[in-house]
């Protein structure tokens, strides 16, 4: 059955303190691996599409690479405005498999 | 210059009743969705409707049923509500039933009590 992970559940960290989200997925026919963001009472903000391995994109302090089973949303120096749940999720052959996303918390 | 909105943003009604959600966006996309998200915040697809056609039913209880009167408007109507279909309902759109990236509203919080 495709699947969709996503760790850690939950991220703290201090603002200017990088680190990496990690987005594991199993999907036959994967056409494409999208990465959103949530803002409380909001609904996903599409941030980017990654549809080979080997491709990366990048939009201010946000970096998204894909290999063939995972990929990483790199969050270069923090600031408390990036705080919110991010989300991948996977295409198959029909319909977008969302993950359980990452609440990111970022602190002054 | 809403891209996709839905409507009511917050729904409370008791087991039983029939409730409906709206949701219209201006962008000309030519496909609608419905999705799930829980309390844990896991998104599910429910359906998808593509020029006013169901292409997408993902088992869903047959208590929820979509209309699509054009490609702009996707309602989701929902009979006999019961205590587990509380959750968030976002409607979003995409420009076709390829992957290119969907826009979602801001969703309706549903609880039935």
């Amino acid at each position: 059955e495709d699947q969709v992970t996503q760790s850690p559940e939950a991220l703290r960290l201090q603002e200017g303190e990088s680190s990496s989200l990690n987005c594991s997925y199993t999907v036959s026919g994967l056409r494409g691996l999208f990465w959103y963001r949530q803002d409380p009472g909001k609904g996903p903000e599409f941030l980017f599409t990654l549809y080979s391995a080997g491709e990366e994109k990048e939009k201010e302090r946000l970096k998204a690479t894909l290999t063939k089973k995972e990929s990483f949303l790199h969050i270069t120096a923090p600031k408390p405005e990036d705080s919110a749940t991010y989300l991948c999720a996977a295409y198959n052959t029909d319909k977008l498999i969302f993950g359980t996303g990452t609440r990111l918390q970022v602190f002054p | 210059d809403t891209a996709v909105s839905q409507t009511p943003k917050y729904l409370v009604t008791q087991m039983g009743n029939d409730k409906s959600i709206k949701c219209e966006q201006n962008l000309g996309h030519d496909t609608m969705y419905w999705y799930k998200q829980d309390s844990k915040k896991f998104l599910k697809i429910m359906f998808s409707y593509n020029n006013k056609e169901l292409i997408i039913n993902e088992t869903v209880p047959n208590r929820f049923s979509p209309k699509s009167p054009d490609k702009a408007h996707l309602n989701l109507h929902i009979n006999s509500l019961e205590l587990g279909d509380s959750a968030v309902y976002f409607c979003a759109s995409s420009p076709d039933r390829k992957n290119s990236p969907l826009h979602f509203g801001n969703g309706t919080r549903l609880t039935v009590t």
